[in-house]
């Protein structure tokens, strides 16, 4: 069975501080794609990026860089210099094989204190 | 307009009320889904459908009704509502069932029922 965990409930940072949020998957799939979703206080799930498993090489986007270890089963993410504004809910999620549907992780509440 | 419009944002209703929730969407999405989101509960997937016909009811309650009279609308009609029925409902929609590209939110309607 496919699954999601995302073992951090919450996390609390000062600014400026480097957080990293950690993601750990099982699935039977040699082929599969991995996404992070952001929710903020709004309640939009925001998308934040999507890793196909043949892609290992990490990736950097301004603040926020993803560590994708296939070895592990894990995808995680790291928000580099904190900023209150990345205060929200962070959610992992690996759609199901069967159905397409996606699976999402319990979610990370992240806190970050001026 | 956004990818995902949900209306109303907060809707407080009694338990012998009857209303209901609206998402559209303009992105020429095919799959559009209904979640769930409690205080301190991971998403919850509650309907799923894929060109407008109902693939998938997650043993919801019938007092939760879901209406998809095309590809581009979906409704969740309440009535009788509970207590702990009061969540956040979050709309999303995707192309081809989510696969590849994963999902667009909405923001959500924020339902209390008293």
């Amino acid at each position: 069975a496919q699954k999601v965990t995302q073992a951090q409930t919450e996390i609390s940072v000062v600014e400026k501080e480097d957080v990293t949020l950690d993601c750990v998957y099982e699935t039977r799939d040699t082929t599969y794609y991995l996404f992070w979703y952001k929710q903020p206080p709004s309640g939009e799930l925001v998308f934040l990026i999507r890793r196909n498993s043949f892609d290992e090489q990490n990736e950097i986007s301004g603040r926020y860089s993803w560590n994708f270890q296939k070895s592990t089963s894990s995808f995680n993410f790291t928000i580099t210099a904190s900023q209150v504004v990345d205060s929200a809910v962070y959610f992992c999620a690996l759609p199901s094989s069967n159905t397409g549907k996606l699976i999402f992780g319990q979610g990370t509440t992240l806190q970050v204190k001026p | 307009e956004t990818g995902v419009t949900q209306t109303p944002r907060h809707l407080v209703m009694g338990m012998t009320n009857k209303k209901s929730l609206k998402c559209e969407q303009h992105l020429g999405h095919n799959a559009m889904y209904w979640y769930k989101q409690s205080a301190k509960k991971p998403l919850e997937l509650m309907f799923v459908y894929s060109l407008e016909e109902r693939v998938e009811n997650n043993s919801v309650p019938s007092r939760f009704s879901p209406e998809c009279p095309n590809s581009s609308h979906l409704f969740l009609h309440l009535h009788t509502l509970q207590p702990e029925d009061s969540a956040l409902y979050l709309c999303a929609s995707s192309q081809d069932r989510g696969y590849n590209y994963g999902y667009t939110f909405g923001s959500g309607t924020r339902l209390t029922v008293v």
